[in-house]
């Protein structure tokens, strides 16, 4: 079935670009998400990319999309304290009734 | 802004005891979902709801559980007997169309104990 990874666990310093990977392997995913969950909080839609896009740049947020290798990247440029939080990829397509598989989060921890 | 809310948002229950978690999406979207995240594990699809009826279901959503749109507000996740399996964060999700972004309520805590 459908599937998606990420690595667990990313740390950075406050300032620096963090980057934070994913990969998938539904070759018919139609639109692929970047979620944010704070500590405690739900999931916050950050930014989504569609499939027929190779980037997509919103703020500090840039996303990238390799669909022949089917790999999703984000980048925080500047990052603060405030991104610390587990961020999700999560794709979806046309075929799947709207449903969302999800990556199972990496935790990004920010340091002063 | 307009948001997906949730309760409550946290519920303890004894095994074996019926729970109704509530939803009320976002208004003028039609798409419906339910999903969970166990404890240190991935968040997983259980539901989509449309038009009334269910679109699409996971293997999780077995004969246990049961959605319905009571009215033009309120959409619920009912847990007939619930297993300590059962404990997790639900998630409640909507969406304008089948195609654009879902945006998802705080979550409520179910502990089945």
């Amino acid at each position: 079935g459908e599937d998606v990874e990420q690595s667990l666990f990313l740390s950075v310093r406050e300032g620096d670009s963090s980057v934070i990977n994913c990969t998938y392997t539904d070759s018919s995913s139609t639109y692929l998400y970047w979620y944010k969950q704070e500590p405690g909080a739900g999931l916050q839609l950050l930014t989504y990319i569609f499939s027929n896009m190779d980037m997509k740049q919103d703020q500090r947020l840039t996303v990238l999309l390799n669909k022949k290798d089917k790999h999703l990247s984000l980048r925080i440029a500047d990052t603060q304290t405030g991104d610390s939080a587990i961020y999700f990829c999560a794709e979806s397509s046309l075929n799947q009734g709207g449903k969302l598989i999800f990556g199972q989060g990496t935790e990004l921890s920010v340091k002063p | 802004e307009p948001e997906v809310t949730q309760t409550p948002s946290h519920q303890v229950t004894q095994m074996g005891q019926e729970v109704i978690l509530r939803c009320v999406p976002i208004s003028n979207h039609l798409y419906f979902y339910w999903y969970r995240q166990i404890l240190g594990q991935k968040v997983e699809f259980l539901v989509s709801f449309y038009n009334n009826e269910i679109s699409e279901k996971s293997e999780i959503f077995d004969d246990q559980f049961s959605v319905e749109r009571p009215d033009g507000s309120n959409f619920t996740l009912k847990i007939r007997s619930t297993k300590l399996e059962d404990s997790a964060m639900y998630f409640c999700a909507s969406s304008e169309a089948l195609e654009t972004e879902a945006f998802f309520g705080q979550g409520t805590r179910l502990t089945v104990v």
